[in-house]
């Protein structure tokens, strides 16, 4: 079992570029979040989604965009990086809800914006 | 709104003994806790999650959670320190009766020295 699988690991932008992050879970959970997680801040909550078709923002949506077409996939967007966007990127699925439900998490993905 | 503390930075203890890292939170309502851990270069795990019930939940790798509400706290315990214990520790409620969201502690640094 793969479990949330997150691509690329690795990322350096230049202000400005965009990029997305892939996030893929094969636990046929119905929702999905992206955390980032940044040194003494612990992880705050960007976008989440109950199911295909529904996302709603977190606590610092600014400058991050969400999809959900399909139960398995959640990728978030960076439009126009900045560096106040460098960070460790966590997606992580649950069955039964964030408050709920264990959360599982991918590996992460380190973006730095330079 | 609902918060949680973790108000050390870094616990030290040596292999074997017992270790404490500390959680209070405030919440309106019934409170929904839990415990994360995060290896290095890894995503958080599940520990433990308290709901209902008995005040003391027992969890993954031998640790176990106090929750005390009259003190709110919710504090991680292990009766005896392994080296491979050493990890970042985060403490986090539910945000909100909806479910949809954690808030995350900012976590707490545990090295057992062997």
């Amino acid at each position: 079992n793969a479990g949330v699988t997150q691509t690329p690991k690795f990322q350096v932008l230049k202000t400005g570029q965009s990029m997305t992050l892939q996030c893929a879970q094969d636990m046929n959970h119905e929702y999905m979040s992206w955390y980032r997680q940044d040194p003494g801040m612990g992880l705050r909550l960007i976008h989440y989604s109950v199911g295909a078709g529904i996302t709603d923002q977190g606590e610092v949506p600014n400058g991050y965009n969400v999809s959900r077409s399909t139960t398995e996939d959640f990728p978030l967007r960076l439009l126009s990086a900045a560096p106040s966007q460098t960070s460790v990127y966590f997606c992580a699925s649950s069955r039964q809800g964030a408050g709920i439900g264990e959360l599982f998490f991918g590996e992460g993905s380190r973006l730095t914006v330079l | 709104a609902q918060s949680v503390a973790q108000p050390e930075d870094q616990v030290n203890v040596a292999e074997g003994n017992p270790l404490t890292v500390k959680c209070t939170y405030s919440v309106s309502g019934n409170p929904y806790l839990f415990w994360y851990v995060q290896y290095p270069n890894r995503g958080l795990q599940f520990l433990l999650k308290y709901i209902t019930g008995d005040n003391l939940v027992k969890g993954s790798y031998g640790f176990e959670a106090e929750f005390n509400k009259s003190q709110t706290s919710f504090h991680l315990k292990k009766p005896s320190a392994l080296v491979s214990d050493s990890a970042l520790y985060f403490c986090a409620v539910r945000a909100s009766q909806a479910g949809t969201a954690l808030i995350f502690g900012k976590g707490t640094t545990l090295s057992v020295s062997s």
